[in-house]
């Protein structure tokens, strides 16, 4: 089974500096991996997908993440946060085994963004 | 386009109650999903329904039962709540693509549930 380990449950930042949340997963096979934000008391929403098109994704407000297959990793970064980016962060990958698609979510990693 | 819907948005029970959360979506999507959020430790799939008349059990099923009303609507009942149902439960949909590539699930507002 497919799973990822998100390295850091918390991560404080000033306001102006670079964002930096780690991911490695587990697959064994090329897997699809994504990064879905939560602001505090909302649902998901999804920051970039990873499909094997590019290592390099571009998400929504600034962030972008990068496969490394020879890490194992799927790192989210932005080169400098804002106040409004403080929320709860989750990596997430595909789970195919039973032949179907179902998401695996790592613990979350909580942003804090001071000023 | 309202996206994914899901009411109530708070809940309160007492242990023995039963409830269903109900969840809708416009998007025309083929599957739908329940999870529950617990703190620390992200987001747990309860059940799924790949198509319309289809339901299977996901990480942790033990405590509820699903219908997949048509293809917008997707319930989760709670037959006799429990404290250890005290959590956040979300909705999802997706659309079923062809191949490899894991579909983007969409996500509703989430439903605050509290079993006394």
């Amino acid at each position: 089974a497919q799973s990822v380990t998100q390295l850091d449950s918390h991560v404080s930042v000033s306001e102006g500096t670079p964002v930096l949340l780690r991911c490695n997963y587990s697959s064994s096979y090329s897997p699809s991996l994504f990064w879905y934000v939560q602001h505090p008391n909302k649902g998901l929403q999804l920051l970039l997908k990873y499909t094997s098109a590019a290592t390099l994704v571009k998400g929504i407000n600034g962030f972008e993440a990068e496969f490394k297959k020879s890490e194992t990793s799927f790192h989210l970064t932005k080169p400098s946060a804002h106040m409004s980016d403080a929320a709860e962060y989750f990596c997430v990958v595909s789970d195919r085994d039973t032949g179907f698609q179902k998401l695996v979510f790592g613990t979350g990693t909580r942003l804090l963004v001071s000023p | 386009n309202a996206g994914v819907t899901q009411t109530p948005k708070f809940q309160v029970l007492k242990t023995g109650q039963s409830m269903t959360l109900q969840c809708a979506q416009d998007m025309n999507h083929n599957s739908m999903y329940w999870y529950r959020q617990d703190p620390g430790m992200g987001l747990r799939l309860i059940y799924y329904s790949a198509s319309e008349g289809t339901t299977d059990k996901g990480e942790v099923p033990n405590g509820y039962n699903v219908s997949r009303l048509n293809k917008r609507e997707f319930s989760l009942r709670l037959e006799s709540a429990a404290p250890s149902q005290t959590s956040v439960y979300f909705c999802a949909s997706s659309e079923v693509s062809a191949g490899y590539v894991a579909d983007t699930q969409y996500f509703g507002p989430g439903t605050r549930l509290t079993v006394l």
